[in-house]
């Protein structure tokens, strides 16, 4: 069955990064874009980019462009995502979700969730 | 690119039929057919209920319905039920080829 296994949880200071890993199983791993998707506490959901894992083409909002870089591994079924110089405004639970079989942009399957605290 | 606006909340008793609006521009929900819905429970993983606006997952309930008219797209679930209690998300594809989520709407079961 589709499984995306993210890694566990983080904390770092401002001004760090964070590397958070979502390891795909259970289908054609370089046949489904992967797109990151963050809730702040209290908020609603905020899409950050897309990945094509066959290539590594990526597109990303503006609002992170410059920030945030998504890389993916076949040999390994991984897809990364780097957020740099957090601040306070990036805690939150970071999800990946794959495209759906269904089409683009909708997304049948999801990660556990990465909380991400960013806190001096 | 702004959020989508949805209604902050919406409820219903069980048994009756809600719907929640997803309003944007001809950039966004006007201009393409890929509107989606997810349902939300606190801690869980967001589930996609609707998908290029009318349609569902194989397997879904279809008490669970999609359409859309110009740059405001619509969820309504029929037959109000407790489980149904969950914050509900549209998103839609946009013209710089992006994704955006409505800003989200809290369904309450009276």
């Amino acid at each position: 069955q589709v499984q995306l296994v993210q890694s566990g949880a983080e904390l770092k200071k401002p001004g760090a990064s964070v590397k958070v890993s979502c390891k795909a199983s259970g289908y054609s791993f370089t046949t489904y874009y992967m797109h990151w998707v963050r809730q702040a506490p209290g908020q609603g959901l905020e899409w950050m980019g897309v990945i094509n894992p066959s290539g590594g083409s990526t597109t990303y909002t503006l609002k992170f462009q410059g920030r945030v870089t998504l890389t993916s591994d076949t040999s390994t079924s991984t897809v990364y995502m780097e957020l740099k110089s957090l601040r306070s405004e990036d805690t939150a639970v970071y999800y990946c979700a794959r495209d759906s079989d269904y089409g683009d942009f909708a997304f049948d399957y999801w990660g556990q969730g990465t909380p991400v605290t960013v806190s001096s | 690119q702004s959020a989508l606006t949805q209604p902050a909340s919406v409820s219903g008793s069980p048994g009756q039929s809600i719907t929640i609006s997803c309003t944007g521009t001809s950039s966004d929900v006007g201009g393409y057919n890929y509107v989606s819905w997810y349902q939300h429970h606190p801690g869980k993983a967001p589930k996609l209920m609707i998908y290029e606006v009318s349609n569902r997952p194989s397997g879904l309930s279809n008490r669970f319905s999609g359409s859309k008219s110009g740059n405001t797209a619509s969820l309504t679930i029929s037959g109000l039920q407790a489980e149904d209690e969950a914050d509900y998300y549209c998103s839609s594809y946009t013209s710089n080829s992006t994704l955006v989520f409505g800003s989200g709407t809290k369904v309450t079961v009276l």
